[in-house]
């Protein structure tokens, strides 16, 4: 399996600030690696797919990089309705994906 | 807008079988180039992949459950289904059906709202 590993678990930060997440691969996965949110007692929802490109009806704020074994996911300004848990996923072995653990974003 | 229910019992004793439905509504199964499925989510796992059917029936699954699981679909009803044999505590966790892209881009782009279920005696 490919082991994802995100960083940090979790992060506080305030309204209007920059948020990276980090999230490395096992093994090189070129850009098949996705990034969904997640907010309590709701489904996860697909937020950028490739790890670049930004699904749509997604706020342009959240951006996302990388290729091989390192991603960043980045909110350029956060906003109250930012506050969540967010997971990366690769689909380089699709059908057997596997997710990163999560990096809970809370107010500061 | 594609809507995906989870449906069944939410508390399940060792050893016996755990059986879920997903509903879907505003679009078909049948004739779809995604595959449908199931991913878990529980404290101790985070989320965890199950499996996945296609609407003729092909399905693959994650090794890791030791075949235990059976993903059917029921194109029909619109609905797909999850067996899981042979139930213990450590299979006690939100399920969530979704819909799988495996094509070009592959990603989950609908997911239900998942269903908590308990294994316990």
């Amino acid at each position: 399996d490919i082991q994802m590993t995100q960083s940090p678990s979790s992060l506080s930060a305030s309204v209007g600030d920059r948020v990276t997440i980090t999230c490395r691969a096992s093994q090189g996965i070129s850009n098949y690696l996705n990034w969904y949110q997640q907010k309590p007692g709701r489904a996860p929802r697909l937020l950028i797919y490739t790890a670049s490109s930004l699904q749509g009806g997604v706020p342009s704020r959240f951006s996302g990089s990388g290729h091989g074994t390192d991603f960043t996911l980045t909110i350029s300004s956060l906003q109250p309705e930012d506050f969540a848990i967010y997971y990366c996923q690769q689909s380089y072995s699709t059908p057997s994906i596997t997710f990163g653990q999560g990096t809970r974003l809370e107010i500061k | 807008q594609l809507q995906l229910q989870e449906s069944g019992p939410g508390l399940v004793k060792p050893s016996e079988t755990l059986s879920l439905t997903c509903s879907v509504s505003g679009g078909s199964i049948g004739r779809s180039t995604y595959y449908w499925g199931w991913i878990r989510q529980s404290p101790g796992k985070g989320l965890e992949w199950i499996g996945d059917v296609y609407y003729s029936g092909n399905t693959y699954y994650n090794p890791s459950l030791n075949s235990r699981a059976t993903i059917s679909v029921d194109t029909s009803k619109n609905q797909f289904s999850l067996r899981l044999r042979s139930v213990t505590a450590a299979d006690t966790a939100v399920y969530h059906c979704a819909r799988h892209r495996y094509q070009l881009v592959p990603f989950i782009d609908f997911w239900g709202q998942g269903i908590l279920v308990t294994v316990s005696s």
